[in-house]
């Protein structure tokens, strides 16, 4: 069975802050797939980025950074530069290769303080 | 290109009442899957629609059910409401047969059931 756990149920910090979510992941599966989704207070889960267990890459995107260590099951972001529009709540996924099903962590909310 | 659009935004129903849903998933995508969002278990799978056929299904009970019509359009049903029904409902479409399966999400339909 999968299961995606997200720690950190609320984190608080000020503008221009850096900040980290934590997602730690279990799977039997070989190929499976993890995401980053945001949740603003108006309800839609926006996509962020989407890795496969093959490409350890890290990357970056503007203020956003993702960290993908297989040898610890983590999949955690970060936010460089924190801003008012960042708060939200955060969600990591896990699918399995071949499933359109996914498995959520329970969310961070982030609220960033100006 | 329009994002998944879902039908009504809010609803009110009571107890022992049954209600549909509304999903149109953006152009060209061809898998509708839903989800329950509920404060007390969080995100979870309902199930997913691919050429009208359900493929996936998560732990949910019959009362539930769902179908997607020839456009990929999708509709999900939950029959004999209960009070424990009251969630906000996400619908997200993705493409298929590209190996790139990412969700994309509606901005949800607020379920209240009284």
């Amino acid at each position: 069975a999968q299961k995606v756990t997200q720690a950190q149920t609320e984190i608080s910090v000020v503008e221009k802050e850096d900040v980290t979510l934590d997602c730690v992941y279990e799977t039997r599966d070989t190929t499976y797939y993890l995401f980053w989704y945001k949740q603003p207070p108006s309800g839609e889960l926006v996509f962020l980025i989407r890795r496969n267990s093959f490409d350890e890459q890290n990357e970056i995107s503007g203020r956003y950074s993702w960290n993908f260590q297989k040898s610890t099951s983590s999949f955690n972001f970060t936010i460089t530069a924190s801003q008012v529009v960042d708060s939200a709540v955060y969600f990591c996924a896990l699918s399995e290769a071949g499933r359109r099903a996914l498995t959520f962590g329970s969310g961070t909310r982030l609220q960033v303080q100006p | 290109k329009a994002g998944v659009t879902q039908t009504p935004r809010y609803l009110i129903k009571t107890r022992g009442q049954q209600v549909t849903l509304s999903c149109s998933p953006i152009s060209g995508h061809r898998s509708v899957s839903w989800y329950q969002q509920t404060p007390g278990q969080g995100l979870q799978f309902l199930f997913e629609y691919f050429s009208e056929t359900q493929r996936n299904k998560g732990n949910f009970p019959g009362r539930f059910s769902g179908r997607q019509f020839s456009n990929s359009r999708s509709e999900m049903n939950v029959s004999t409401l209960e009070l424990g029904d009251s969630a906000l409902y996400l619908c997200a479409s993705s493409l298929v047969g590209t190996g790139v399966e990412t969700q994309y999400f509606g901005p949800g339909t607020r379920l209240t059931v009284l």
